[in-house]
């Protein structure tokens, strides 16, 4: 069946440091990805987005690579700050969804920044 | 811009109550998701609405979940007759129809006694 799962429960990092976040993905039909932010008592909020045709896009201190050969993909966050605490997803848009363009989620990775 | 506002916020029922949850896409968002996020896990999709036309209700778990959207932009998420599994956080996303990338609203959190 469809999963998208996370290596990394829990990621704490110091104030500075570079953080990687990653996902694996079980559906080699899967063509599009985001990552999500998730602050405590918040909706889930779009940072980058990535579709199967790239192998690495650039946001603004983020970097999303994808490796389709093994199924991974991963979010990197350049100089982490306390603010970026939070628990981040990847998300897979459902290839079998048809015109519903719903998303699968993963568990998530807590992020801890320390100061 | 407003984003997804959703309420109310918080949500505290009896088992067996019934309950409605509203949901306010984006302005000129066709495309509206309902998911349910239960306690340290991603959310889980539970239904799509294009306008007013329910497309996808794949994901709702029993026949007491009911959503609706009738004028193609709030929408409402009913559960009836509620069950202690039925405590998550229910959020709603909305999307350009043409775009995949979904824009979340705060969520409700349901908690049955």
């Amino acid at each position: 069946g469809e999963s998208v799962g996370l290596h990394l429960p829990t990621l704490s990092v110091q104030e500075g440091d570079n953080s990687i976040i990653n996902c694996a993905y079980s559906n080699s039909a899967s063509d599009y990805f985001i990552w999500y932010k998730q602050e405590s008592g918040k909706g889930p909020q779009f940072i980058i987005d990535i579709r199967s045709n790239m192998d690495k896009r650039q946001g603004q201190r983020v970097t999303v690579l994808l490796n389709k050969t093994v199924k991974h993909l991963s979010l990197q966050i350049a100089a982490t700050q306390p603010g970026d605490s939070a628990v981040y997803f990847c998300a897979e848009k459902s290839p079998g969804g048809g015109a519903t363009n719903k998303l699968i989620f993963g568990t998530g990775t807590l992020l801890a920044v320390q100061p | 811009g407003a984003g997804v506002s959703q309420s109310p916020r918080y949500k505290v029922a009896k088992r067996g109550q019934d309950v409605a949850l509203r949901c306010d896409p984006i302005s000129g968002h066709v495309s509206l998701f309902w998911y349910q996020q239960a306690l340290g896990q991603g959310p889980e999709f539970l239904t799509y609405f294009q306008n007013e036309a329910q497309l996808d209700k794949s994901g709702l778990p029993s026949d007491r979940f009911f959503a609706e959207r009738p004028e193609g932009s709030v929408s409402t998420l009913k559960i009836q007759r509620t069950q202690q599994e039925d405590s998550a956080v229910y959020l709603c996303a909305s999307s350009l129809r043409t775009r995949v990338e979904q824009f979340f609203g705060p969520g409700t959190r349901l908690t049955v006694l």
